[in-house]
């Protein structure tokens, strides 16, 4: 039982490269969420999902996408990165509304 | 919209003391979740503690307690008899619906 793995751990990124950051779980969550963490801003929601095909926003989700076609993938999308999007990037990941399962980070460098 | 405030960015407290960390925390849902979470110096995040709106009791997990005041929408956490791995961010969080929303975090440091 792996959990939620995230790969990569780390990326460096050219202004304007898109890229695709990667989450998967084996625990059979429905839910499943994306956050960044930036220094003194705690962790902010970008993307959630409760179940394959259904996909919302959080609180700053512009320059992010996602989609969820099976349970176990919750992949997210930067379009077109700009330095702004430099944050270390968490997935989680929830069967019920209480414990989250949290991945251990993507740490991202836009330059 | 659902807000939840920390407003100890920094903490200090001694070997075997007892501490409270300050959440506060605004929804007009009736139904929600508070949650408490720890992040090492490593980086990864760790549940703590849990609290349903519902709840009657306050919740406790071994050395940490959830003082759950819901008229003044207050939700602390206390460690007691801090250990030196207690050095942390710790991050106050609630659920309303779907959406999970975390706090700025306070950094808490124990001295020998």
């Amino acid at each position: 039982n792996a959990g939620v793995t995230q790969t990569p751990k780390f990326q460096v990124l050219k202004t304007g490269q898109s890229m695709t950051l990667q989450c998967a779980q084996d625990m059979n969550h429905e839910y499943m969420s994306w956050y960044r963490q930036d220094p003194g801003m705690g962790l902010r929601l970008i993307h959630y999902s409760v179940g394959a095909g259904i996909t919302d926003q959080g609180e700053v989700p512009n320059g992010y996408n996602v989609s969820r076609s099976t349970t176990e993938d919750f992949p997210l999308r930067l379009l077109s990165a700009a330095p702004s999007q430099t944050s270390v990037y968490f997935c989680a990941s929830s069967s019920n509304a209480v414990e989250q399962y949290f991945g251990p980070g993507t740490r991202l460098t836009v330059t | 919209a659902q807000k939840i405030t920390q407003t100890q960015p920094g903490m200090f407290v001694q070997e075997k003391e007892a501490v409270t960390l300050d959440c506060t925390y605004d929804t007009s849902d009736p139904s929600y979740g508070l949650f408490w979470y720890k992040q090492p110096s490593s980086g990864e995040m760790i549940f703590l503690i849990y609290q349903g709106s519902y709840d009657q009791q306050n919740a406790t997990e071994g050395r940490y307690s959830l003082n759950f005041q819901k008229a003044r929408k207050s939700a602390n956490l206390v460690i007691s008899a801090s250990q030196l791995g207690d050095s942390a961010m710790y991050f106050c969080a609630m659920r309303v619906r779907d959406a999970l929303n975390f706090g700025k975090g306070t950094s808490l440091l124990v001295t020998p």
